[in-house]
């Protein structure tokens, strides 16, 4: 059974869009929900995160969204660059505990010159 | 500042070796946790270590396997007589007290059996 699911598994976009990576998770014990972000050959680095008692959170170009009553998050990169051409992958976990991440199954981003 | 060090990056090995990998996380950082990562697939929790404790291992973690982190610092995992499907990208990551969540990961050793 997978905790949390990701869509697109993979999104092309070009310079200056605006991607978007959705993420719905079933535990609703779950109360840390960060992105990370991977390169090639790299661990994965983490980019943002956001806990359910706020609905959005902005760090420079990126923004989750959170829908708490939905179960649902999302990423949204602003004006992307080439250089966000990454594989992103969203996760979740419960305080008190491990603290272990859940992750998705990853999102490939592709952005175009 | 040094992140999360893994060694080494790169293992091949024919099935049925052991195999040893190294993982030295962030200084003071108490927790430490390993993830397998396959083609494609997120990464997935194997166990974790508060101090020298190992407090959870996963189901994905057989009886081939085992972690130890004997001082609390450095920890290695073992896989033994190792099988194809063991071949993935095994990962690392650190957290400190107070900020658990908060997981850096190493770059990681890619394990390929032959």
């Amino acid at each position: 059974q997978q905790q949390v699911k990701q869509s697109p598994q993979s999104l092309i976009v070009q310079k200056g869009g605006i991607p978007i990576i959705n993420c719905a998770y079933e535990n609703t014990a779950f109360d840390y929900f960060p992105w990370y972000q991977q390169f090639p050959g790299k661990g994965p680095a983490l980019l943002i995160a956001i806990r359910p008692d706020v609905s959005e959170k902005k760090e420079g170009r990126f923004t989750i969204s959170f829908n708490k009553s939905a179960k649902q998050f999302s990423l949204h990169i602003m004006d992307s660059q080439p250089g966000d051409s990454a594989t992103y992958f969203c996760a979740a976990s419960r305080r008190g505990g491990s603290e272990k991440l859940v992750f998705g199954k990853g999102t490939k981003l592709t952005v175009n010159p | 500042d040094t992140g999360v060090s893994q060694n080494p990056r790169h293992k091949i090995t024919k099935r049925g070796q052991n195999v040893t990998f190294r993982c030295d996380p962030i200084s003071e950082h108490n927790r430490l946790y390993w993830y397998r990562q396959t083609l494609g697939q997120g990464p997935e929790f194997l166990t974790y270590f508060q101090n020298e404790a190992q407090l959870e291992k996963s189901r994905l973690l057989s009886d081939r396997f085992s972690a130890e982190r004997p001082k609390g610092s450095f920890s290695t995992l073992e896989i033994q007589r190792t099988e194809q499907g063991d071949s993935a990208m095994y990962l690392c990551a650190s957290s400190a007290t107070g900020i658990f969540e908060k997981l850096f990961f190493g770059s990681g050793t890619q394990l390929s059996v032959l």
